[in-house]
């Protein structure tokens, strides 16, 4: 079964208009998230993170939103630039377990049409 | 340098090589992992290492063994490749939490192997 559900395999979204990502978790244990951003024949970045105490984390043109309740994450990049377009990669991970395994969706591809 | 590197970064081999995937890392990290990733399914784990002599297998380990030569030193090995272990592989490592908080891991830039 998989633990972290991305939904969207790609999208498409014009530059400077907001781009939103989606992620949901089935693991109720799950409290450490994180975004990688992928480009061609690289390997993933880490973009941004969020704890289960925050709902919210900022980094510039990247912010993450967690609703614990509904085990749902996303990733709001504003304004999209061509440079965003990549795979993003959702990420959780359970600390109680002490291994801090990270558990990867399969991925969204955004396209930033200029 | 690059804090995580793979060799090869490319690589052809025939059905029922042996064939051994390397990675190093500078990072400092005690924890080491081998991902493949296939497209529309993500990256999954194959094995993971959390010292020098402490070697986990991940979900999909069928087919590969590795080895952690030291604590830099992390290799993927495939004894006899067949066709469908075609993918690109990445090595990862992370600090053991604590060492400053969990921060996620860092990848290679990854290993494109084909099968044929």
């Amino acid at each position: 079964d998989q633990q972290v559900k991305q939904n969207s395999p790609s999208l498409s979204v014009q530059e400077g208009r907001i781009s939103i990502l989606n992620c949901d978790y089935t693991n109720s244990m799950f409290d450490y998230f994180l975004w990688y951003k992928k480009y061609p024949a690289e390997g993933p970045t880490f973009l941004i993170s969020i704890s289960s105490i925050k709902d919210k984390n900022e980094d510039g043109r990247f912010t993450v939103f967690l609703n614990k309740s509904a085990k749902h994450l996303s990733l709001h990049i504003v304004p999209s630039q061509p440079g965003d377009s990549a795979v993003y990669f959702c990420a959780a991970s359970d600390s109680g377990a002490g291994s801090y395994q990270l558990t990867f969706g399969k991925g969204t591809k955004l396209s930033v049409i200029p | 340098d690059a804090d995580v590197t793979q060799t090869p970064r490319n690589r052809i081999t025939k059905t029922g090589k042996r064939i051994m995937l390397e990675c190093s890392q500078t990072k400092g990290h005690d924890r080491m992992y081998w991902y493949r990733q296939d497209p529309g399914l993500g990256l999954r784990l194959i094995y993971y290492s959390f010292d020098v002599k402490d070697i986990n297998k991940g979900e999909i380990s069928d087919g590969y063994s590795v080895s952690r030569q030291a604590q830099a030193k992390f290799s993927l090995s495939l004894e006899s490749a067949i066709p469908n272990q075609t993918a690109l592989y990445f090595c990862a490592t992370s600090p053991t939490p604590g060492q400053g908080g969990f921060y996620g891991y860092t990848f290679g830039s990854g290993t494109r192997l084909t099968v044929v």
